[in-house]
């Protein structure tokens, strides 16, 4: 139990254009989902919390209107990166936690995202 | 600001060797303290610690959780070369569901 999928696993695209990333709890319904950005070397970097139904809870320094999060369903958040650009390129990763299982965070397997 | 700091930052070590990996924390209204291993996709978890000087351990790995000093080791023993990855440290508040991570420790084993 408690499997987290994404998809696309791997997008590249065209400066400027929008890539929408979904993330979905397979076998459990997720009140919590989290996004994630993860620079090559780096460690993984909080940019929102989204509960479903609600307003995402972005992180200091994220852009609201560049990274738009719906979470319309307990199985399924989306992250739509808004007229990307190369500074944009990373692995994005998302997780999704419940009650049920403590509030421990399930991750996806991670989306990368190259724009050329 | 809260701050998670792991240490080293990369470790080569040969098959066979203990390692010991460390994470020293400055967080305010500590709820627990996690530990991730990294391979080429999304961190798999290892353990969870709420609790000073309780061990926990899981095969060939255990971890332990200091909370007077702020910090917690993992400790891999007779490793080999599929424990090769980077292994993250997050930390948790009391009543919030989001975690800060440290930096990563990116373990190399050699055969």
């Amino acid at each position: 139990g408690a499997v987290v999928s994404q998809h696309p696993s791997w997008v590249i695209c065209k400066s400027g254009t929008s890539v929408k990333i979904e993330c979905r709890s397979l076998d459990f319904q997720a009140t919590t989902m989290f996004w994630y950005r993860q620079f090559p070397k780096q460690s993984l970097m909080l940019m929102a919390t989204s509960n479903e139904g609600s307003k995402a809870t972005y992180e200091q320094g994220v852009e609201k209107d560049k990274f738009l999060i719906n979470h319309a369903s307990l199985t399924l958040s989306t992250l739509t990166v808004t007229s990307a650009h190369p500074e944009d390129s990373s692995f994005y990763i998302c997780s999704a936690t419940t009650v049920r299982f403590s509030n421990e965070q399930f991750f996806g397997p991670g989306t990368r995202l190259t724009v050329l | 600001e809260d701050k998670v700091v792991q240490s080293p930052l990369s470790l080569v070590v040969h098959e066979g060797d203990t390692v010991t990996l460390n994470c020293s924390y400055e967080v305010t209204n500590f709820r627990s303290l996690l530990w991730y291993k990294q391979e080429k996709k999304a961190p798999t978890f290892l353990f969870m610690l709420t609790s000073s000087g309780i061990e926990k351990k899981s095969g060939r790995l255990s971890s332990i959780l200091d909370k007077k000093e702020l910090f917690s080791i993992l400790n891999i023993t007779a490793t080999r070369t599929g424990d090769s990855a980077i292994y993250l440290c997050a930390v948790r508040h009391q009543g919030a569901q989001k975690l800060v991570f440290g930096q990563g420790t990116r373990l190399t084993i050699n055969p």
